[in-house]
């Protein structure tokens, strides 16, 4: 059973840079049949997709973001990463990072996700 | 890129069946056959339930259903069990350079 997990801090300051990884196992993140992105939903708000990254490298970012945020893979460590910059008080969400297949648009395996507050 | 519009909460009594309205536009749900429905208990990894509009993945109840009507998505569940109570969401690739919207989401609360 696919299995994801985010980490990082819970806590960035405003200016910073949030950082998270999501460690992916019972499978391998090098199958070309799927995507694996970044949504996030703030406080009392909907679903938001951030960005879409390919086992080679492609990336594929909400305009709305773009400039702020790099999706990375490592393929050796099995696992993606969001680097989201100049972060302010609307960036406070949950983070989630999940698969999207590549040929009905689903997000089929999800994390559980993980709270993010932008704070002094 | 808007989100698309659930209603944010339905109810129903254990064995009736309540559906969940998603509402987009030409450009996403209504230009789009990448319609998908996911369940989410608070504090888990959301479940997908339904994609390419009505199709059940492996493992996901008969009891859920989909379909879509012009710019409307629709999630059916009948046989309400108290264990459906959660929130459910709707998601749809869009032809905007977006690629992806979610609904708001609805909360399902079993009576």
């Amino acid at each position: 059973q696919l299995q994801l997990q985010e980490s990082g801090p819970g806590l960035v300051k405003p200016s910073e840079t949030l950082s998270l990884t999501c460690s992916v196992s019972g499978g391998s993140i090098g199958t070309s049949s799927y995507y694996w992105g970044w949504i996030r939903q703030p406080p009392e708000k909907g679903l938001e997709w951030i960005g879409s990254i390919f086992h080679r490298g492609d990336t594929y970012y909400n305009p709305s973001l773009k400039g702020r945020v790099t999706i990375s893979v490592d393929t050796s460590k099995n696992e993606f990463s969001l680097k989201l910059s100049s972060e302010t008080a609307a960036d406070t969400a949950v983070y989630y990072c999940a698969r999207n297949h590549a040929y009905t648009s689903t997000w089929d395996y999800w994390g559980q996700g993980a709270l993010v507050t932008v704070s002094p | 890129q808007s989100a698309l519009t659930q209603p944010a909460s339905v109810s129903g009594s254990p064995g009736q069946s309540i559906t969940i309205s998603c509402s987009g536009s030409n450009s996403d749900i209504g230009g789009s056959t990448f319609v998908s429905w996911y369940q989410h208990h608070p504090g888990k990894a959301p479940k997908v339930l339904i994609y390419d509009v009505s199709n059940r993945p492996s493992g996901v109840s008969n009891r859920f259903s989909g379909s879509k009507s012009g710019n409307t998505a629709s999630l059916t569940i009948s046989g309400l069990q108290a264990e459906d109570e959660a929130d459910y969401f709707c998601s749809s690739y869009t032809s905007s350079t977006v690629y992806y919207v979610f609904g708001t989401g609805t909360k399902v609360t079993v009576l």
